[in-house]
């Protein structure tokens, strides 16, 4: 089973829409969540990074971290063309020295 | 501010041969990351140099890769012999550190191993 389960998509919305991506996490152990946004033939741009439970908003994203259920939200309101790329999960934990474990990624496709 | 970067972008070497990637972190960055994406998996730890000592390399595959941090600044990731199954994209992503340890990631490197 892997640490982090992520759907791979693709996601399709609507320019407008509201884009609703989520990972289920199984170690309990992981501290810090993280939503990383990847274009094609470019590496990982960081878009969030929460360590509680609760909702942390920056424009139009919102990560939104449940520990008692192990899943972890993000939400983009108003989605644009340009929100168009695969979306990554990532979890961290300081006892295992903070390396990220990332889920697999989901396709997202913002159509004009 | 210069970001992480990362060569070449792209490298194609037959089975057996040796490759180098480099890895150039953020300035003032002490945490250096390796990580894999190979075809159809999720990105993968490889191993983390704190300056230029290796913090964790539990990640690393085998015996043929060797990564290094000389003088605490750019890393290295060298594979010898290259094997098919290690075609993937390499990234490297440096932090600051503390108590949020925010990775910044470069563009990774494409290698292809024919």
């Amino acid at each position: 089973q892997k640490e982090v389960e992520q759907d791979p998509g693709p996601l399709s919305v609507p320019e407008g829409a509201i884009v609703s991506l989520n990972c289920t996490y199984s170690n309990s152990a992981f501290q810090y969540f993280m939503w990383y946004r990847q274009y094609s033939r470019k590496g990982p741009e960081l878009l969030m990074y929460t360590y509680s439970s609760g909702n942390k908003e920056d424009g139009r994203f919102t990560a939104q971290v449940d520990k008692s259920s192990k899943y972890i939200s993000l939400f983009i309101r108003d989605s644009q063309p340009s929100d168009s790329a695969t979306y990554l999960c990532a979890t961290q934990s300081k006892a295992a020295g903070n390396k990220l474990t990332f889920g697999g990624g989901t396709r997202v496709l913002v159509k004009p | 501010e210069a970001g992480v970067t990362q060569f070449p972008s792209h490298s194609v070497i037959e089975k057996g041969q040796t490759v180098t990637l480099r890895c150039d972190p953020i300035s003032g960055h002490d945490n250096l990351y390796w990580y894999r994406r190979v075809m159809g998996k999720e990105i993968k730890f490889l191993l983390h140099f704190v300056k230029e000592s290796k913090q964790d390399e539990s990640g690393m595959p085998n015996n043929r890769f060797l990564a290094e941090r000389t003088g605490g600044t750019y890393s290295t990731l060298k594979v010898q012999p290259a094997e098919l199954e290690d075609s993937g994209v390499y990234f490297c992503a440096s932090s600051l550190g503390g108590v949020r340890n925010e990775q910044f990631f470069g563009p990774g490197t494409r290698l292809t191993v024919l």
